[in-house]
């Protein structure tokens, strides 16, 4: 069985902080990781994914996260918070079969000026 | 290359009556999923569909149907409409055949059951 965990539904931050965003997932099986952004009254944007290889992934607006198979954990980062980088932000895994994704239940991100 | 669009963007309806969302995926993308988004429950999957085949399915009752076209447009319709139903309806696309390719999503339309 597949499920993430985000730690946090809201996460304040100043502006120009470290951004950390904390994910965990489950799975019987290697997962695939991503994480999405969701901004008001719009769809989910990709920000990132790990599939193979690497395990530190870089993504748009300066985002990375990091896989830790030892953890379980894909958590976010960004060195320096931006106003523009509030939003709603979702981590998601699926399988290396088939295409059911599944997400966690958000974290909301507060950029303080 | 155009994204994901759903039509409409906006619907009221009432309770009983029937609806359909529309997704137009973007080009080349076979695999269309749904999902329903509401601030209490998150981000929950309707259905997916692959070259016309429903592919995997969530938890929703028979009221929540989909379908998807040989162009890969696909359709949600809810029928019996309840007040819980109220949600932001979103539609994503996929190269699909489990190559994990990721989710694209549209804008959402946001239905409202009176």
């Amino acid at each position: 069985a597949q499920s993430v965990t985000q730690l946090g539904s809201h996460v304040s931050v100043s502006e120009g902080a470290l951004v950390l965003l904390r994910c965990n997932y489950s799975s019987s099986v290697p997962p695939y990781l991503f994480w999405y952004v969701q901004y008001p009254n719009q769809g989910l944007q990709l920000l990132l994914k790990y599939t193979t290889g690497a395990t530190l992934v870089k993504g748009i607006n300066g985002f990375e996260a990091e896989f830790k198979k030892s953890e379980t954990s894909f958590h976010l980062t960004k060195p320096s918070a931006h106003m523009s980088d509030a939003a709603e932000y979702f981590c998601a895994v699926t399988r290396n079969t088939g295409n059911q994704f599944y997400f966690g239940t958000g974290t909301s991100l507060t950029v303080i000026p | 290359k155009a994204g994901v669009t759903q039509t409409p963007r906006y619907l009221i309806k009432t309770r009983g009556q029937q609806v359909t969302l529309s997704c137009s995926p973007i080009s080349g993308h076979r695999s269309v999923s749904w999902y329903q988004q509401t601030p209490g429950q998150g981000l929950q999957f309707l259905f997916e569909y692959f070259s016309e085949t429903q592919r995997n399915k969530g938890n929703f009752p028979g009221r929540f149907s989909g379908r998807q076209f040989s162009n890969s447009r696909s359709e949600m319709n809810v029928s019996t409409l309840e007040l819980g139903d109220s949600a932001l309806y979103l539609c994503a696309s996929s190269l699909g055949g489990g190559n994990n390719s990721p989710l694209h999503f549209g804008n959402g339309t946001r239905l409202t059951v009176t």
